[in-house]
């Protein structure tokens, strides 16, 4: 089944120790979002990517970044994790054209913890 | 610019009772209106979405009404299961890439 895979789900870092999270898609679709979502809170969109075009968000930290190396794959780079990026993080997908709507497909979310 | 409100929850119900989940929106012209689900511990799960005035989707009893007219995308089912309990977003999406999200409700369904 075509579908959206997120590394690992759950991930444990030390404060400040620098982190990757992964998402892959079988869906072949041309925009990739990451997505922080604090407890009991709705989705954050962080960035993403429409093809290559990297967005970020006006309010996302510095701290974030991302990386899609192909269509298939893309990642979360926290630099130095503070105790306030704890949360789950999803990756979303979806075909779109320019100025047209289409439906996003989530992943199963990284869990992320900070000590 | 474009909104979703969301009725706050939790929302308790009894198993086999009726579910509604208000939501409404705030946007111009004609935005795709879509639900999602989340299970515990999961990411978001589509669950139905809408794309023009008087459309209705539906997918595993559930059902909502794009109703332009009150700007409105209620979802609804008729017999709530305890396996339905989870976190439900309403939200749309609008000439750009990003979905904008409701705040999401509780429903919690006990036996």
């Amino acid at each position: 089944d075509a579908m959206v895979i997120q590394n690992p789900r759950y991930q444990v870092t030390q404060f400040g120790k620098p982190v990757t999270l992964s998402c892959s898609q079988t869906l072949n679709h041309n925009v990739m979002y990451w997505y922080q979502q604090k407890s009991s809170q709705a989705p954050k969109l962080l960035f993403h990517y429409y093809d290559k075009d990297f967005n970020n968000e006006a309010d996302t930290p510095d701290n974030f970044q991302s990386r899609r190396p192909n269509t298939s794959f893309c990642f979360l780079d926290i630099r130095s994790p503070g105790l306030g990026d704890a949360a789950m993080y999803l990756c979303a997908t979806s075909r779109a054209q320019r100025g047209g709507p289409d439906t996003q497909y989530f992943g199963p979310g990284t869990r992320l913890t900070v000590l | 610019g474009n909104s979703v409100t969301q009725m706050e929850g939790p929302v308790t119900l009894s198993e086999e009772a009726f579910l509604t989940i208000n939501c409404t929106y705030t946007a111009t012209g004609y935005p795709s209106l879509f639900w999602y689900v989340q299970y515990p511990g999961e990411g978001l799960q589509l669950l139905l979405k809408a794309t023009k005035a008087d459309d209705k989707g539906s997918n595993k009893g559930f059902e909502a009404t794009y109703r332009k007219e009150t700007t409105s995308f209620h979802l609804e089912k008729g017999s709530v299961q305890v396996s339905d309990s989870a976190v439900y977003f309403c939200a749309l999406h609008q000439n750009t890439d990003k979905l904008i999200f409701g705040t999401g409700t509780r429903l919690q369904v006990f036996p």
